[in-house]
């Protein structure tokens, strides 16, 4: 259990729909890292924040969007969903910036999104 | 390249020791690190090096890097059952505050 927790574990939701998930982090980790897993695009990174703003921005799509919360839980809203949005969401979290020990990052199970 | 490379597929007789390996892009990349996934779970971090570091050593795992070539590896000892699963390289995009650049796993059978 790496101690970062996701919500929710499955999600199943029709083309055009929005749907929103959840991600709080370790204990004492300021920030947050998204990322989308499908077996044609690898892993990819979306967004990350530290301590409450947005710090780095992979290729993520405009109809997606994030933020972190003051309690350093984020959320990730996905949104006019499309088929091929179906895939794994992972987030992970790191203590801090600024050593490779920092950016040591612990990832959640993931949330397994399912657009039909 | 643009993207951090890895070769896909790797089969191992358990007691053996593994390799694999991976390109990454940029010359500048100071820290790499090495994850492994199993099936229906999130990565776990494995280990990490430093640009500055040509080797490091921990427990069965001994992580390569050459600079020059851009070329990083992970070694496992006395491969085990268990050892099967995923493996990702990564690399924190030089110059970014978390940017991570993964490559596609390497995909690692332990047969008996």
């Amino acid at each position: 259990d790496s101690g970062v927790t996701q919500t929710p574990k499955h999600l199943i939701t029709a083309t055009g729909q929005r749907v929103t998930l959840r991600c709080s982090p370790r204990s004492g980790d300021l920030s947050v890292y998204w990322y989308q897993q499908s077996l044609d695009q690898g892993l990819q990174f979306l967004i990350q924040y530290y301590n409450g703003e947005e710090r780095a921005k992979g290729n993520i799509l405009e109809r997606f969007s994030a933020q972190q919360f003051p309690d350093l839980h984020s959320e990730l809203n996905l949104s006019s969903l499309e088929l091929g949005d179906s895939a794994l969401y992972f987030c992970a979290s790191s203590p801090f910036i600024g050593t490779a020990s920092s950016y040591e990052q612990y990832f959640g199970p993931g949330t397994r999104l399912t657009v039909t | 390249g643009e993207d951090v490379e890895q070769s896909l597929f790797l089969s191992v007789r358990e007691g053996d020791s593994s390799v694999i390996n991976c390109t990454y892009t940029d010359s500048s990349s100071t820290y790499l690190y090495w994850y492994k996934q199993e099936p229906g779970a999130g990565l776990q971090l494995l280990t990490y090096i430093f640009s500055n570091m040509d080797m490091k050593q921990d427990q069965r795992l001994t992580v390569l890097l050459n600079k020059k070539d851009k070329h990083l590896s992970l070694r496992i000892a006395d491969t085990q059952t268990g050892d099967s699963a995923i493996y990702f390289c990564a690399e924190k995009v030089p110059d970014s505050w978390g940017k991570f650049q993964f490559g596609a796993g390497t995909q690692v059978v332990v047969t008996p």
